[in-house]
């Protein structure tokens, strides 16, 4: 079965700081991962996702992650952080074989950000 | 381009009643997603369809929930009868059919209650 960890349920930065928001998965072959952002009364909003090659993603808003697999983790950074930045994040993992059942995410807890001015 | 849009935003309803949640994918998605979270919890997968077709609904807690696309366009959700553990929010998300990896997009969700 796979999984996902987010170790850390808060976060708290200071604006202009870098951040980092933690994520560990554990799943059959290669991973496909994804960070998802939830504003508040809000909907999950597409971050970034890792499929294969670089191991550096950038995506949306400034955001990058970076793809371990030895140490099966998938962190999400910021090298300057916005007070807008304030949300709920989450990390996913889907099975990269194809077939029934292969396309279901499997979310981590989230982990709120929260930026401070 | 409209989003994934999701009908009601809210819904309380008394332990015993029934509620249909509805979602409307992106135009031309045939990939529709039920996802749920309970409070506090990680957002759990509940079914998928490809089309009207269900093609994974291993995450459906029990026969008290039945989800329908008819045509494989808007999709219903549907509780009957309502259990107290059945409240938190109902995501829907769709993604396009293809050879690459897409990711899934998601609505506002509801978010449901029951006394």
């Amino acid at each position: 079965a796979q999984s996902v960890a987010q170790p850390e349920d808060q976060v708290n930065v200071a604006e202009g700081n870098p951040l980092t928001v933690k994520c560990t998965y554990s799943v059959s072959g290669n991973p496909y991962l994804f960070w998802y952002v939830q504003y508040p009364n809000r909907g999950l909003q597409f971050l970034l996702k890792y499929i294969t090659g670089d191991n550096l993603v950038k995506g949306s808003y400034g955001f990058e992650a970076e793809f371990n697999k030895s140490q099966t983790s998938f962190h999400l950074k910021k090298p300057s952080a916005l007070v807008s930045d304030s949300a709920l994040y989450f990390c996913a993992v889907r099975a990269s074989y194809s077939g029934a059942g292969s396309y279901q995410l499997t979310f981590g807890k989230g982990t709120k950000l929260s930026v401070i001015p | 381009e409209a989003g994934v849009t999701q009908f009601p935003s809210h819904s309380v309803i008394e332990k015993g009643q029934t509620v249909t949640l509805r979602c409307d994918p992106i135009s031309g998605h045939d990939n529709l997603y039920w996802y749920r979270r309970v409070m506090g919890k990680e957002i759990k997968f509940l079914l998928h369809f490809v089309k009207e077709s269900k093609q994974d609904e291993s995450g459906m807690p029990n026969n008290r929930f039945l989800a329908e696309r008819t045509g494989g366009t808007y999709s219903t959700l549907k509780v009957q009868p309502a259990e107290l553990e059945d409240s938190g929010v109902y995501f829907c998300a769709s993604s396009d059919v293809g050879g690459r990896v897409d990711e899934q997009f998601f609505g506002p969700g509801t978010r449901l209650t029951v006394l």
